[in-house]
Order: structure tokens, then sequence, then C-alpha cells
């Protein structure tokens, strides 16, 4: 079992509907969860941090951390074609090493 | 601000030859900063872990003398690939985290090997 995983997609979304990305862990001192986009041929701009359980919301994306599911996902409310990118999640644990999951590709279509 | 940079941003070398990267926090210092490479539509692939002063933590399967790694001051760490051969060629990105958990990345280096 990979220690994050994500579904490879692709996610293919119309513009202006809601894009839901998912996220597992299996290590349950995890402490700190990070999402990331990626564009094609880019490095990774970190886009929401959340550390607690419940929702985080920033503009147009919500983070969801449930821990005792060891799950977290990201909302992206009116997808627009810009946000057509591969989405990682990021785990932290307490040694701060990263692991990341091995990202979502989305395609928005307008 | 947490503005990383790298340079250069694209190399193209023989085999054989050694190619030396700059990974630079702007405008916080890093404690730590992170070496990945990333092959095209593939996960990053974490390579090394460095402290400023220290000697870089490798992760299982990647050669430290293959791929030195020198984070001299809070603010730049430097990666060279020695004796570089075709399959080296890669995406190379460096990251830093100041004192939080955040992870901030450069904009990455391509490097080709002929």
């Amino acid at each position: 079992q990979k220690e994050v995983e994500q579904n490879s997609g692709p996610l293919s979304v119309p513009e202006g509907a809601i894009a839901s990305l998912n996220c597992t862990y299996s290590d349950r001192v995890s402490q700190s969860f990070f999402w990331y986009r990626q564009y094609s041929g880019k490095s990774p701009e970190l886009i929401m941090s959340i550390y607690s359980n419940g929702d985080k919301e920033d503009g147009r994306f919500t983070a969801q951390l449930n821990k005792a599911s060891q799950y977290v996902s990201l909302l992206i409310r009116d997808s627009q074609p810009s946000d057509s990118a591969t989405y990682l999640c990021a785990v932290n644990t307490n040694a701060g090493k990263s692991t990341f999951g091995d990202g979502t590709t989305l395609t928005v279509k307008p | 601000g947490a503005v990383v940079s790298q340079h250069p941003s694209r190399v193209i070398c023989k085999s054989g030859t050694s190619v030396k990267i700059e990974c630079r926090s702007l405008d916080f210092q890093a404690t730590t900063m992170f070496w990945y490479r990333q092959f095209p539509k593939k996960s990053l692939m974490l390579m090394a872990t460095s402290n400023e002063g220290s000697k870089a933590t490798y992760e299982q399967g990647v050669e430290k003398d293959k791929f030195l790694i020198n984070h001299a001051s809070l603010t730049l760490s430097t990666l060279t690939v020695t004796s570089a051969h075709p399959e080296d060629s890669s995406f190379y990105i460096c990251s830093a985290r100041e004192s939080g958990a955040e992870q901030f990345f450069g904009p990455g280096t391509r490097l080709t090997v002929l």
C-alpha cells in the first residue's frame, strides 16, 4: 500500500462545476496536509494547507480533513479551464518529511 | 513572500560532465531544503533532504557520490550531478522550508544529457 494514495484520473469536469479530488494516507500520526497544483512542465505550487479536522476554505478552494478516516480532499468550486493541472496531495509526519501522492490530473472543459 | 529560485532553468550537457544546480530562498531563511527529480508524467521522487551546515540525508537508492548536495547557508543549496549520463536526464526541483511545515518549490531545472 502506498503511503499517500490518489486517483490518477484523469478527472474531467465542465466549466463552472465542482471538482472533487481525494487523497488517503496510511500513517496515522501524520500531522500536516497539503495540496499542490502542478501545471505541465512546471514545478508544484502550494495552494492549500490543513492541519486540523474539518473544512478550510480559501476562495474557490476548500480542503477537508478527516483524521479518523485518514482522508483529505480538495474541492474546487466554479472550476475554470485554468484549473486544469495535476493536483498533488502531500502529507507530513512528525519528523517533518513530506510524502507526495502520484497526483490526480484534472481537466476542466469549457 | 516564500520565493524560491533555481538556476539554471535548463541545461544541456555532454555525457561524462558534471552539472551544478543552485537553489536559493529569496525572502526567507530555509532551515531545510529538499531535492526532487521528476520524470515525464510521473510523481515527484525525493532524492535528499539537506539542512544548513550538515550532511544531506539521501533517500534509499540515491547515490550520494553521484548527486552531491551542499547546503552552505540558510539561503543556498546546490546539487551537483557528477559524471552525468543520459539516464540522469530529468526535471530536478528543489524546495525549501523555513520553520513551518510548508514547502515552497523552485521553478525546476530541466537537465538533458546527450
